[in-house]
């Protein structure tokens, strides 16, 4: 089984450029969500989907957007990307909220 | 979320047992307590969860007290592998899963 599969695994952009972080699940999860991991520091939600077509903001959600148009696919867009948005990055699903979530090896992004 | 506390790193050596302690003093009746640990830098991995009776799987058990303020993570043989950065997270919903510090568990020889 895949499970959650992130992708690419590490990129570097410029300040300024845009780009769309991949995240699927080939388990037929209707929760999905966004977090990104500075160093030294626990997993900050930046934004979650109860099931496709619904989105909704988590903790730190300026400047990223996110659609699911499907049920496997949450993609993360940076717009524009800025210095401050340099970590790590880990996508999750799970069947239900009260269940265990099953994350993504991570995309490390630095934004020069 | 319930607030949890947890010590920032805890030693313990190999073939013994490491007991995690967590306190969420502000659960409410019908918030979960999770745990997740953190390998290095990879994605965090569900050990167990529970709300009032104790829990095993076959990671894990989880020991929660009777008022519920209080948990402990029971690894019952550690081996190397099983250092790595342990959360315990009390969430009063899915948009609220939020990892704390955590406790780093150095297991050694």
């Amino acid at each position: 089984n895949a499970g959650v599969t992130q992708t690419p695994k590490f990129q570097v952009l410029k300040t300024g450029q845009s780009m769309t972080l991949q995240c699927a699940q080939d388990m037929n999860h209707e929760y999905m969500s966004w977090y990104r991991q500075d160093p030294g520091m626990g997993l900050r939600l930046i934004h979650y989907s109860v099931g496709a077509g619904i989105t909704d903001q988590g903790e730190v959600p300026n400047g990223y957007n996110v659609s699911r148009s499907t049920t496997e696919d949450f993609p993360l867009r940076l717009l524009s990307a800025a210095p401050s948005q340099t970590s790590v990055y880990f996508c999750a699903s799970s069947s239900d909220s009260d269940t265990e979530a099953f994350f993504g090896q991570g995309t490390r992004l630095t934004v020069v | 979320d319930a607030k949890t506390t947890q010590p920032t790193s805890m030693d313990c050596a190999e073939g013994r047992a490491a007991n995690l302690p967590c306190n969420h003093s502000t659960i409410s009746g019908n918030e979960y307590v999770y745990w997740y640990r953190q390998i290095h830098s990879q994605g965090p991995q569900y050990i167990i969860h529970g709300l009032k009776n104790n829990e095993t799987n076959e990671m894990a058990s989880l020991i929660i007290t009777e008022d519920r303020k209080s948990s402990t993570l029971i690894l019952p043989h550690a081996t190397l592998r099983d250092t790595a950065v342990y959360y315990c997270i009390a969430p009063s919903g899915y948009s609220t899963l939020t990892f704390g510090k955590g406790t780093m568990l150095l297991v050694s020889p």
